[in-house]
This record gives structure tokens, sequence and C-alpha cells, in this order.
């Protein structure tokens, strides 16, 4: 079992869609969570950082941490076509130099 | 300046040459990664440098070779690579004590040939 799943989709919804994009992990020490974007051959771009159980919102992006059931989710509210890329939610614990992956999950958000 | 700039974009080489990769980044972190990445899959953690100092090498064989010349540089020789080594090579950095959000560069793309 992975330390960390996540959907690889792809996931395809019509402009303007509530997304919701999520990852279980099963490694309890886990109390950093992060959300990158990655488009097309280029490096993955830190959207949300969260730190413990609860939400986070960054404008059309809300990032949710539920420790309790070792799941988190990003929701992306009035999506664009500019938001068509990968998702990679990331983790790591406590002063732990490694971040660990989820495998990504590929978005496209039609016109 | 919130960047990590990665130099070359793109890169070819053949199995004899060596090359290097270059990263920069001026917002005074002080941990700096190198990350390899495969079509459709997620980064690959390389080699960790903190303080300028090498503190974790992922078991990355020794035809990567890198290097932190100071705080804000950090540069990944390459020597004798084989195909399966062509992937997006990305370089990150974080404040130090590892509790913050990573930083990545847009990469180095590289294929050997």
């Amino acid at each position: 079992q992975k330390e960390v799943e996540q959907d690889p989709g792809p996931l395809s919804v019509p402009e303007g869609a509530i997304v919701s994009l999520n990852c279980t992990y099963s490694n309890s020490a886990f109390q950093y969570f992060m959300w990158y974007r990655q488009y097309s051959r280029k490096g993955p771009e830190l959207l949300m950082y969260t730190y413990s159980s609860g939400n986070k919102e960054d404008g059309r992006f809300t990032a949710q941490v539920d420790k309790s059931s070792k799941y988190i989710s990003l929701f992306i509210r009035d999506s664009q076509p500019s938001d068509s890329a990968t998702y990679l939610c990331a983790m790591k614990g406590q002063g732990a130099q490694k971040l660990v992956f989820g495998q990504g999950t590929r978005l496209t958000i039609n016109p | 300046d919130t960047e990590v700039t990665q130099t070359p974009k793109h890169l070819v080489m053949g199995m004899t040459n060596k090359k290097s990769l270059k990263c920069e980044q001026h917002m005074g972190h002080r941990a700096m990664y190198w990350y390899k990445q495969k079509a459709k899959k997620p980064p690959e953690l390389m080699f960790v440098y903190s303080y300028e100092k090498l503190s974790i090498n992922e078991s990355v064989p020794s035809r990567f070779s890198p290097e932190c010349p100071n705080s804000s540089l950090l540069n990944l020789h390459l020597h004798a690579l084989q195909p399966e080594d062509s992937a997006l090579y990305l370089c990150a950095s974080s404040q130090a004590g590892f509790n913050y959000g990573y930083t990545f560069g847009s990469g180095t793309r590289l294929t050997v040939v």
C-alpha cells in the first residue's frame, strides 16, 4: 500500500463547475499538507499549504484536511480552462526532509 | 524574488558526455533539493541539502553528483548517463527546518541519446 493514494483520473468537467480533488494517506505522522499544480512541461507550483486539520481558503481554492480520516481535499470553485493541469497532493511529518507525493490527478476544464 | 531559476531548460547529451544542471534561488532558503520526474509520474527525491551540506542521498547512482557551492546555488553534475535517465530534473528550495512549502523551478528537460 502506498503512503499516499490519489486518483490519477483523468477528470474532465465543464467550465464553471466545482472540482473536488482528494488524497488519502496512511502515515499518522504527516502534519504538513500541500497541493501543487503542474502544467505540462513545467515545474510544480505550490497552490495551498496547510498544517494539521481544518480548512484554508485562497480565492477560488479551498484546502481541507481531516486528520481523523487521513483524508485531504482541494476544491476549485468556478473552474476555468486555465485550471487544466495535473494536481499533486504532497505531505510530510514534523521536521521530515522528504515530501511524499500522491500520483497526481490530471484535470481538464472544458469551455 | 520568489523564484527558483534552473538552467538550461533543455539539454540533449550523449552517454559519454559530462554536463551540469544549475539552480539558483534568492529567497534566503537554506534547504535545496533535486528531484527527478518521469512522464505522468510524481517527482522523486534525489538529494537534499541543508545549510549547504548534503543531508539526504536517495541511493542515486554515482553518475549523478550534486554540489552546493553556496546558499543560493545548487548544481547537478552528470556523467556517463543512460537513456533511462532522460527525465525532467527539478530543483526546489524551502526555508530551513523543512516545515514549509517547497518552491520548485521550471525544471531541465534532459534527453540522453
